[in-house]
């Protein structure tokens, strides 16, 4: 398995406070995501991250940061955390981008449920 | 951009019985395609891609799923479901050379009966 650790695995917060969820990996991958997963939509992409300092948004960022100093750390902020944001939030890490001879497979890891009340 | 079906929410089998879970893609060029499982409380795991080549691929667990471009599909298959296979099934599409995210539908649920 992927070595991917994510904190804390579970966390109830109250409306309107700042919430920081980590992503640990020790495979050196330059890629890293976080996405989060609810019923019925799938996992949907927040941000994701090519490199120290260098990210990007995805489909659902809006009401999340996200901040990558070093290579094995990626975390995502939640500024001011409202209910909308309850949800399990997975990380993923790949080697490289897609491209010929290589597949660009990423590697999840537990996930954290977050509860906001 | 890229999106993907799967047009199956749950679906339930009998335990040995056959088994193929459905996915279509919507992209212009080749896709990079792939299947994760998860299991209930776990993150997803990787249980085959595809790219190029052979269009049968071998997957972990004794999966396969076949692409096939003119229907733009990528349908998951199991010869004998295990009680163990019980689980949620992602399709994933990637856009071509040079992408950098992957896009998932958005899961089919099996169920296993004995």
């Amino acid at each position: 398995d992927a070595g991917i650790t994510q904190s804390p695995r579970h966390k109830v917060t109250e409306t309107g406070t700042p919430v920081t969820l980590r992503c640990h990996q020790t495979e050196n991958h330059r890629y890293m995501y976080w996405y989060r997963q609810d019923p019925g939509h799938g996992l949907r992409l927040i941000h994701y991250s090519y490199g120290v300092k260098d990210t990007d948004k995805g489909e659902v960022s809006d009401g999340y940061s996200v901040s990558r100093s070093k290579t094995e750390d990626f975390l995502l902020t939640l500024e001011s955390a409202t209910s909308s944001q309850t949800s399990v939030y997975f990380c993923a890490i790949s080697e490289s981008k897609g491209s010929s001879g290589s597949y660009n497979e990423q590697f999840f890891g537990p996930g954290t449920r977050l509860t906001v009340l | 951009a890229q999106s993907v079906t799967q047009p199956d929410i749950h679906i339930t089998v009998s335990e040995g019985a056959s088994l193929e879970l459905r996915c279509n893609y919507s992209y212009g060029a080749t896709p990079y395609l792939f299947w994760y499982v998860q299991s209930p409380g776990q993150g997803l795991q990787l249980l085959l891609k595809y790219f190029s080549g052979d269009t049968l691929v071998q997957g972990i667990k004794g999966f396969e799923a076949e692409f096939k471009r003119s229907q733009s599909s990528f349908n998951l298959r199991k010869p004998s479901v295990h009680w163990s296979d019980a689980a949620e099934y992602f399709c994933a599409v990637g856009a071509g050379s040079g992408y950098s995210t992957l896009t998932f539908g958005k899961g089919t649920m099996l169920l296993v009966s004995p």
